[in-house]
């Protein structure tokens, strides 16, 4: 699976647009970009995943470049229980699941 | 919610003793996994099952066997704990045709003394 890269930390007001970048310069084509956080002492959650369009749903947009060698996670109104570690994750769709998780951005939201 | 239940939730154990987590799931899907996850190296697969009784090894394996008897119930062993595995243990369900879209439970923070 390909490496991401993210930076370790970023900071987001309340109520603004949070965008969380992510790197995947060696991504292949079977390739998805899964991305997931953690809140503190809980286990990881989904947010969302896609493979080069842009994907939608209640929590998040995922933008992904022409080239897909990096993606925007966007949540479009942070609130303070979006304050989590987020990892961005490329995966083949048939590594049986496996998940390579990285270090990830942790992201404050702050009143 | 995945419909994923983990027990127990918080154990204390001494070294040398057996000591068994318990992985239930109430949605019958046919990937399960176990992770353990440890400051500064992150969530690391243990074991991980793509049906009943079919189950593979993750990269930290070792210390740990799982069995799956029933679609719904994923067991991880430790035969004898060790310090080292003093870790939160996460399972997770996979979703989809190949169990791409990955969920986890909410954790078991186990503690070897």
């Amino acid at each position: 699976d390909a490496k991401t890269t993210q930076p370790p930390s970023m900071d987001c007001a309340e109520g603004r647009a949070a965008n969380l970048p992510c790197n995947h310069s060696t991504i292949s084509g079977n390739e998805y970009v899964y991305w997931y956080r953690q809140i503190h002492s809980q286990g990881p959650q989904y947010i969302i995943h896609g493979l080069k369009n842009n994907e939608t749903n209640e929590m998040a947009s995922l933008i992904i470049t022409e080239d897909r060698k990096s993606s925007t996670l966007i949540l479009p109104h942070a609130t303070l229980r979006d304050t989590a570690v987020y990892y961005c994750i490329v995966r083949a769709t048939d590594s049986w699941g496996k998940l390579q998780f990285g270090a990830g951005t942790q992201v404050v939201v702050t009143p | 919610d995945a419909g994923i239940t983990q027990s127990p939730r918080h154990k204390v154990t001494e070294t040398g003793t057996p000591v068994t987590l318990r992985c239930h799931q109430t949605e019958n899907h046919r990937y399960m996994y176990w992770y353990r996850q440890d400051p500064g190296h992150g969530l690391r697969l243990i074991h991980y099952s793509y049906g009943v009784k079919d189950t593979d090894k993750g990269e930290v394996s070792d210390g740990y066997s799982v069995s799956r008897s029933k679609t719904e119930d994923f067991l991880l062993t430790l035969e004898s704990a060790t310090s080292s595995q003093t870790s939160v243990y996460f399972c997770a369900i996979g979703t989809g045709a190949n169990g791409n879209t990955i969920y986890f439970g909410e954790g078991s923070w186990l503690t070897v003394v």
